[in-house]
């Protein structure tokens, strides 16, 4: 089985400052990699995936994250943040030869003025 | 054109009555599921289909019951609702073996009272 661990609960951040989410996972088989974006009231909404090819993957809204194999990590950044980045972001993976998605228990952004 | 769509939106109820949830989903997936999002934002699998037939049932008590009538639609019925049912209960959908993430419904807030 696969697990995801998001290593901050909560990330406060200033208006166009940098940010960088934590993700690490654990499988013992090849995996996709997903980041999703909920904002208030709202589904979940894919920001970016990684499947195979080069490891830095870049997303809607000026999101990027980069695989690192070795590390098992796929941490999210973003070079400036706005007001309307504030939301819960959740990195998932599933089994590249399957169809269940596990999430991470979320990192909640705030982004302030 | 909805991807994903969940009906009601919002559902209060009463301790111990009997309640659905309906999920249709229009992109001609094969595989479904319901998530289970509590208080603290943490999602849950509860419950996957693949072609009309159940591959994941994690640990939910049996007043859970999924029906699929077809690979388009995926219900979540619940009986004798407790508070602890109290949640954001999403739908979602993917296709097997193929290269795509889970696309999501906006989610049923539920609320037991």
């Amino acid at each position: 089985a696969q697990s995801v661990t998001q290593l901050d609960s909560q990330v406060p951040v200033f208006e166009e400052a940098p940010v960088e989410l934590r993700c690490n996972y654990s499988s013992s088989v090849s995996v996709y990699l997903f980041w999703y974006v909920q904002y208030p009231n709202q589904g979940l909404q894919l920001l970016l995936k990684y499947l195979s090819g080069s490891t830095l993957v870049k997303g809607i809204n000026g999101f990027e994250a980069e695989f690192n194999k070795s590390q098992t990590s796929f941490h999210l950044r973003k070079p400036s943040v706005h007001i309307s980045d504030t939301a819960e972001y959740f990195c998932a993976v599933s089994a590249s030869f399957g169809n269940q998605f596990y999430f991470g228990t979320g990192t909640s952004l705030t982004v302030i003025p | 054109d909805t991807a994903v769509s969940q009906t009601p939106k919002y559902l209060v109820t009463q301790m111990g009555n009997d309640k659905s949830i309906k999920c249709e989903q229009n992109l001609g997936h094969d595989t479904m599921y319901w998530y289970k999002q509590d208080s603290k934002k943490f999602l849950k699998i509860m419950f996957s289909y693949n072609n009309k037939e159940l591959i994941i049932n994690e640990t939910v008590p049996n007043r859970f019951s999924p029906k699929s009538p077809d690979k388009a639609h995926l219900n979540l019925h619940i009986n004798s609702l407790e508070l602890g049912d109290s949640a954001v209960y999403f739908c979602a959908s993917s296709q097997e073996r193929r290269n795509t993430e889970a696309f999501f419904g906006q989610g049923t807030r539920l609320t037991v009272v």
